[in-house]
């Protein structure tokens, strides 16, 4: 069974730009997170999606960030335009919300980083 | 929002002994997790805690939950290199599925 897959694995960009992290869930969970990891603030959730909906958005760091769940197969990650501060390795999880308390299961992650 | 804290965040230890990493929680909660995670590497999960007095092992680590102290511990023995790592442990809030995770704690396992 294939895992949470995430594209690209690193990236590297310019301040300023626009940059979109990708996220293939597991086939048939239904929830999906994203978290960013610093040596700094450590592992935060960033958005939990359910259902393909939106459910807790309170960690997005302000309104340069962005994210979308078109599909039960697909999300992303958008940051525009990007900063310096941003850099980080960005993880997506999954979990199958329907079952008894089940743990999330994370892709490899994103190393994003600003120049 | 849950809080959870971690300690010690650092741990060095000597191959065959034995340590316990703790794990303290702010609100009540009937489920905990505890995580892996290498160097530049994803996160692993390594136990679902579910219920008060709950015990999980594998291999050389030992994981369990007391919900009335809102501790979990996580327990190695006689450890080996091939346990150095990050762990992490995270708890539930309440009314969603969202996890918040402890600060980790690096462990080093030195020959």
């Amino acid at each position: 069974d294939a895992g949470v897959i995430q594209s690209p694995r690193h990236e590297v960009t310019e301040m300023g730009q626009e940059v979109t992290l990708r996220c293939k869930p597991i086939s048939g969970h239904n929830s999906l997170f994203w978290y960013r990891q610093t040596m700094m603030r450590g592992l935060e959730l960033l958005i939990y999606f359910n259902n393909n909906v939106p459910i807790d958005d309170s960690g997005m760091p302000e309104d340069r960030f962005s994210a979308k769940m078109p599909n039960a197969s697909f999300s992303t990650l958008k940051i525009q335009p990007s900063e310096p501060r941003d850099s980080a390795v960005y993880f997506c999880a999954s979990s199958d919300g329907q079952g008894a308390y089940q743990p999330q299961h994370f892709g490899d992650g994103t190393r994003l980083s600003i120049l | 929002e849950l809080k959870v804290e971690q300690n010690p965040l650092f741990l060095s230890m000597q191959e065959g002994k034995n340590y316990t990493i703790y794990c303290n929680y702010s609100t009540t909660s009937d489920r905990l997790y505890w995580y892996r995670q290498d160097p530049g590497k994803s996160l692993e999960s390594l136990f679902v805690l579910l219920s008060n007095g709950a015990v999980k092992q594998e291999g050389r680590l030992m994981a369990s939950l007391d919900t009335k102290a809102r501790l979990s511990t996580l327990h190695i023995t006689a450890a080996v290199h091939d346990l150095s790592a990050t762990y992490f442990c995270a708890g539930p809030n309440f009314g969603n599925e969202k996890l918040t995770f402890g600060t980790g704690t690096r462990l080093t396992i030195i020959p």
